[in-house]
């Protein structure tokens, strides 16, 4: 059974500093590997998407990197912005699912300092 | 303005009380699906519909209903027999080719 973890649960950095979120997931078959933010009381935005033929994804500040084999994934966010406060989630969606379903993680609440 | 509506956005219910979230989508999307959001769980699938008058249980759909009468319309009832159905609804639609995954603003369901 595939399951996702994102460590650590909560996170809390000044503003201007580089970091690095995580996502590991137990099962290398998957299709892609999708990050999202989620901004309080609101839904999800997609950041990045990431096919399992990709090593990694660009856009903006964000950089999102994908091991397979190693079933690990990343997230860079370059010179952290207070605005970049939100919890961030990876979603894998398995190869064996044809329906587009995705699994979870339960997230990395981020806060950025001024 | 392109994208995923629901609606309402907040929602108080009397036990007993069947109630229906909308998603709405204008993205011409087929897949449809529903997610339940609770703190510290992540989020879980409830129902999905890759195609109009088709749909299928996720991992939760005990409790739930769901109908796809239109490609643009895919709303949720959370029926009395729901245990514990306060919770954030989520609704999303599948990108076609990258199959990516878009979501609405969600409907927070109280219980009261």
């Amino acid at each position: 059974k595939q399951e996702v973890t994102q460590i650590p649960a909560a996170l809390s950095v000044p503003e201007g500093e580089n970091l690095v979120l995580n996502c590991s997931f137990t099962d290398s078959a998957i299709y892609n590997l999708q990050w999202f933010r989620q901004d309080p009381g609101k839904g999800l935005t997609s950041l990045l998407l990431i096919q399992s033929s990709q090593r990694e994804q660009t856009s903006g500040r964000l950089n999102a990197s994908l091991d397979k084999s190693s079933g690990r994934s990343t997230l860079y966010i370059a010179a952290s912005q207070p605005g970049d406060s939100a919890t961030y989630l990876c979603a894998v969606r398995p190869t064996s699912s044809n329906t587009g379903k995705l699994i979870f993680g339960q997230g990395t609440t981020l806060q950025v300092k001024p | 303005d392109g994208g995923i509506t629901q609606s309402p956005k907040y929602l108080f219910r009397k036990e007993g009380q069947n109630v229906t979230l909308s998603c709405e989508q204008n993205l011409n999307h087929d897949a449809m699906y529903w997610y339940r959001q609770d703190p510290g769980q992540g989020l879980r699938l409830i129902y999905y519909s890759q195609i109009v008058n088709d749909f299928q249980k996720g991992d939760i759909a005990e409790g739930y209903s769901v109908s796809r009468e239109k490609k643009e319309s895919f709303p949720l009832t959370v029926t009395s027999a729901q245990k514990n159905p306060t919770a954030f609804y989520l609704c999303a639609t599948k990108g076609e080719g990258t199959g990516e995954l878009f979501f609405g603003e969600g409907s927070r369901l109280t219980v009261l």
